[in-house]
């Protein structure tokens, strides 16, 4: 299993800022995931980060909006950049790591709860 | 990896059996069917996956067709900590990502 812990929990930004998300896990993986869900919806995939690469990003998730870092096998950020209002939401981290048994399961972390004003 | 198709809401009784049922019409041979739930403010939480046989763990049953176009996800005894949004997902194991639909609103009464 994993244990995932994200900072901070929660955080009040005014636009044009930017926030910088910390995702910890308490064993190695190879692959990390970071999702956003926004007020009401279901989670959407940002991208995929991968150590001692660049990040993979999906179909409307850009860099330059939300750069990624991925220094090591049990740690990665998420940046959101010259925040608005419509960036309000929880992000949430998560990796792909063995489970109980022989299969491997998606773990995720507490989320960040983000609200631009 | 193929869509899949959930009911909005669903209430349950408590200590009743909660039947959760998903639709995957145009899933391929090499695809499992996964399910997730997401407690109000927390995050995803995995329960249960299968590829065509019935499967049973500590948390749920899963049930998939013989043609593998639907499944139902079964909590014997449903309690008001299931309260959850319950999401069905088909991907290729071993294929990382997670594509998360809408999911079902599971309200557990008392």
């Amino acid at each position: 299993s994993a244990v995932i812990s994200q900072k901070p929990s929660r955080d009040i930004c005014q636009r044009g800022t930017s926030l910088t998300i910390q995702c910890q896990v308490d064993s190695q993986v190879t692959m990390m995931f970071w999702y956003r869900q926004q007020p009401g919806q279901s989670l959407t995939l940002i991208a995929t980060a991968n150590q001692g690469s660049e990040a993979t990003y999906e179909s409307g998730f850009v860099i330059d909006k939300f750069p990624i870092s991925r220094p090591n096998l049990t740690f990665s950020t998420l940046t959101v950049s010259n925040m608005s209002p419509e960036d309000s939401s929880i992000y949430l981290c998560s990796v792909d790591a063995l489970a109980s048994g022989f299969y491997n399961e998606q773990f995720f972390g507490p989320g960040t709860r983000l609200t631009v004003l | 990896d193929a869509k899949t198709t959930q009911p909005p809401s669903m209430d349950c009784a408590e200590g009743r059996a909660a039947n959760l049922p998903c639709n995957h019409s145009t899933i391929s041979g090499n695809e499992y069917v996964y399910w997730y739930r997401q407690i109000h403010s927390q995050g995803p939480q995995y329960i249960i996956h299968g590829l065509k046989n019935n499967e049973t763990n500590e948390m749920a049953s899963l049930i998939i067709t013989e043609d593998r176009k639907s499944s139902t996800l079964i909590l014997p005894h449903a309690t008001l900590r299931d309260t959850a949004v319950y999401y069905c997902i088909v991907r290729v194991r071993g294929y990382n990502k997670l594509i998360f639909g809408a999911g079902t609103r599971l309200a557990v009464h008392p």
